[in-house]
């Protein structure tokens, strides 16, 4: 079954440092996403990524995050300057169009010391 | 408004009970509630989902009741097994959104024990 993958699974960075996390989402899918969960919260938007430009993001998403597909089967999220708050679980996702399922990646732990 | 309450925080149950998550949202214009599991060091998988023309919607021992003039919708686990422990999130999509759409609650800890 096809899944989307994401490395490394557990990230530990001092922060100011600059962290990029990996995705390879499912091979046929057009559409990117990346969430994240703090401990114990509740899973939250970051942005959506289509056509190789950023089609949405919410508020978290600010100066110190980009996204990139820097070849036709990875998709990362660059972490500029690490805070602290940035610890979190972060996940992937994909789906082959709009308003389809939505599949995840296992996430990658961000901790920030 | 685009808050998705969901509660409890954590479920204990005893196999072949039916543990049951609760879910309430304010934003009238969502259309389409989708429940995901999460299973530790794996990321959220689709479960089952309603959209708001329903009122029930079952999928082997899955179901979701949907209360459009409550705004509030639940998950039903009918003879609970011990496999079914995970995380359960609702989420709550904003119309015209693909997984960007997606408001989710803060998830119930279930414990199935056998």
């Amino acid at each position: 079954e096809p899944e989307v993958t994401q490395t490394p699974s557990h990230q530990v960075t001092q922060m100011g440092q600059e962290v990029i996390l990996r995705c390879v989402p499912i091979s046929n899918h057009l559409y990117f996403y990346w969430y994240r969960q703090i401990l114990g919260q509740k899973v939250e938007f970051l942005v959506s990524f289509y056509n190789n430009e950023i089609s949405e993001k919410s508020e978290i998403f600010d100066d110190q995050f980009s996204v990139e597909r820097p070849d036709g089967s990875n998709f990362t999220l660059k972490i500029r300057s690490t805070k602290l708050e940035d610890s979190a679980m972060y996940f992937c996702a994909s789906t082959v169009a709009m308003n389809t399922e939505a599949f995840f990646g296992q996430g990658t732990r961000l901790t920030v010391v | 408004q685009q808050q998705v309450k969901q509660s409890p925080q954590s479920l204990i149950v005893q196999k072949g009970g039916i543990p049951i998550i609760n879910c309430a949202y304010e934003n009238t214009a969502f259309d389409y509630f989708p429940w995901y599991q999460q299973f530790p060091g794996k990321g959220p998988a689709l479960l089952i989902a309603i959209r708001p023309d329903v009122s029930e919607k079952k999928e082997g021992r899955f179901t979701i009741s949907f209360n459009k003039s409550a705004k509030q919708f639940s998950l039903h686990i009918m003879d609970s097994q011990p496999g079914d422990s995970a995380t359960y999130f609702c989420a709550a999509r904003s119309p015209g959104g693909g997984a960007d759409g997606l408001t989710f609650g803060k998830g119930t800890h279930l414990i199935i024990q056998p």
